[in-house]
């Protein structure tokens, strides 16, 4: 079965230090998306993607940075990690219309100390 | 840009009882409108949606949600919850049409049934 999965599943880090978070989806989507999801503030949009090497920011996008080098695959990289991006993250994918389903991988829990 | 509202943050109900969550967004042009559930440390997925056509909508779990255009609603029922529904519920609108845009999620409403 087609699928979404994230890793890790749960990671602590240090303030200041470098942090990947892996997404990859079996669909062959064209839009994946990045979310983070805070008590209070529900999902909110990191980065986006709608194809291969395009990159779109969201409302929360400072700090954060991704790639797509591939249909696969979007990894969000949080280059200098602050307590402020203590968070879970979710991925989702969908195919490219507004009219489409998105599905969303179980999520990432980032704890950055 | 789009927004929407989720007017009620937590909403405990008694098991077998019904429900409403509430959602309203802001855009005055058409959309589409998303309801989406997420259980307790698991991804969202899809409940329902409204594209066109009929105002109400069934979805998975004997959840519906009606499309109210004057009043830019799309609010959530359940004519008898079960312990089962526990979980947080968002409403996410998207632009009408042929385009590709973000989904725009609401706040979340957490829905606690209690036996």
């Amino acid at each position: 079965d087609a699928e979404i999965t994230q890793s890790p599943r749960h990671k602590i880090t240090e303030t200041g230090r470098q942090v990947t978070l892996a997404c990859h989806q079996t669909w062959n989507h064209n839009n994946m998306f990045w979310y983070r999801q805070d008590l209070g503030h529900g999902l909110r949009l990191i980065h986006y993607s709608y194809g291969v090497h395009d990159t779109n920011k969201g409302e929360v996008s400072d700090g954060y940075s991704v790639s797509r080098s591939n249909t696969e695959d979007l990894p969000l990289t949080l280059e200098s990690a602050a307590s402020s991006q203590t968070s879970v993250y979710f991925c989702a994918s969908r195919l490219a219309l507004n009219t489409g389903e998105l599905f969303f991988g179980e999520g990432s829990r980032l704890t950055v100390l | 840009a789009q927004s929407v509202t989720q007017l009620d943050s937590q909403v405990p109900v008694f098991e077998e009882a019904p429900v409403e969550l509430r959602c309203n967004y802001s855009s005055s042009v058409s959309v589409y409108l998303f309801w989406y559930v997420q259980y307790p440390n698991q991804g969202l997925q899809l409940l329902l949606k409204y594209l066109s056509g009929s105002t109400l909508v069934k979805g998975i779990n004997g959840f519906e949600a009606e499309f109210n255009k004057s009043q830019t609603s799309f609010h959530l029922r359940k004519p008898s919850v079960h312990i089962s529904d526990t979980a947080e519920y968002f409403c996410a609108v998207s632009d009408y049409g042929s385009g590709n845009t973000p989904l725009v999620f609401g706040k979340g409403t957490r829905l606690s049934v209690i036996a």
